[in-house]
């Protein structure tokens, strides 16, 4: 069973910091791996979608990197603003399954 | 054109009443799992069909949950006799094609369920 881990749980920065979202998985036999975010109340919004031959992926200010030997991915959100403040989900999708795995999230506060 | 969504967005129960999760898919895509979502931990698996077959419903957590796809769309998850620890957000997914992670899968806004 696919055992996902996120760290930090929590994180409160101040407004123009970078960001780093770190999450590891223990098999690494994947077809891709999804970053979600998701605000309170709210279901989850795709923001990366890279799949396991690529080692990284931009969308704007966003950059996620994939090291699938070690079993890890990073987000990174370059010049945070107040509107960042969410929680942030990884979910590696397995490639002898269908359901994804999911970690318990990172919860981010940026500070105007 | 419409993302997957979900009805109702917020629902609480009196403990032991049944209630009825619905979701509707994009237009078109195969694949439907619902997951629910404890507070403060990432959602879990419940079930998957591919069309109207359920194929898996390895993660319902009891006999009281149900899930049903009739005519391949639309999709309802029921929860009889509810339990305080149903309590949760369930989530409904969708992806264009059958049976594996490497398809996209795209989420609804869910349903908050609050058992009292």
């Amino acid at each position: 069973k696919q055992e996902v881990t996120q760290i930090p749980a929590a994180l409160s920065v101040p407004e123009g910091e970078n960001l780093v979202l770190n999450c590891s998985f223990t098999d690494s036999a994947i077809y891709n791996l999804q970053w979600f975010r998701q605000d309170p109340g709210k279901g989850l919004t795709s923001l990366l979608l890279i799949q396991s031959s690529q080692r990284e992926q931009t969308s704007g200010r966003l950059n996620a990197s994939l090291d699938k030997s070690s079993g890890r991915s990073t987000l990174y959100i370059a010049a945070s603003q107040p509107g960042d403040s969410a929680t942030y989900l990884c979910a590696p999708g397995a490639s002898d399954d269908y359901k994804l795995s999911f970690g318990a999230g990172t919860t981010v506060t940026v500070r105007a | 054109g419409a993302g997957v969504s979900q009805s109702p967005r917020y629902k609480v129960a009196k403990r032991g009443q049944d209630v009825a999760l619905r979701c509707d898919p994009i237009s078109g895509h195969v694949s439907l799992f619902w997951y629910q979502q404890a507070l403060g931990q990432g959602p879990e698996f419940l079930t998957y069909f591919q069309n109207e077959a359920q194929l898996d419903k390895s993660g319902l957590p009891s006999d009281r949950f149900f899930a049903e796809r009739p005519e391949g769309s639309v999709s309802t998850l029921k929860i009889q006799r509810t339990q305080q620890e149903d309590s949760a957000v369930y989530l409904c997914a969708s992806s264009l094609e059958a049976g594996s992670s490497y398809n996209e899968q795209f989420f609804g806004p869910g349903t908050r369920l609050t058992v009292l």
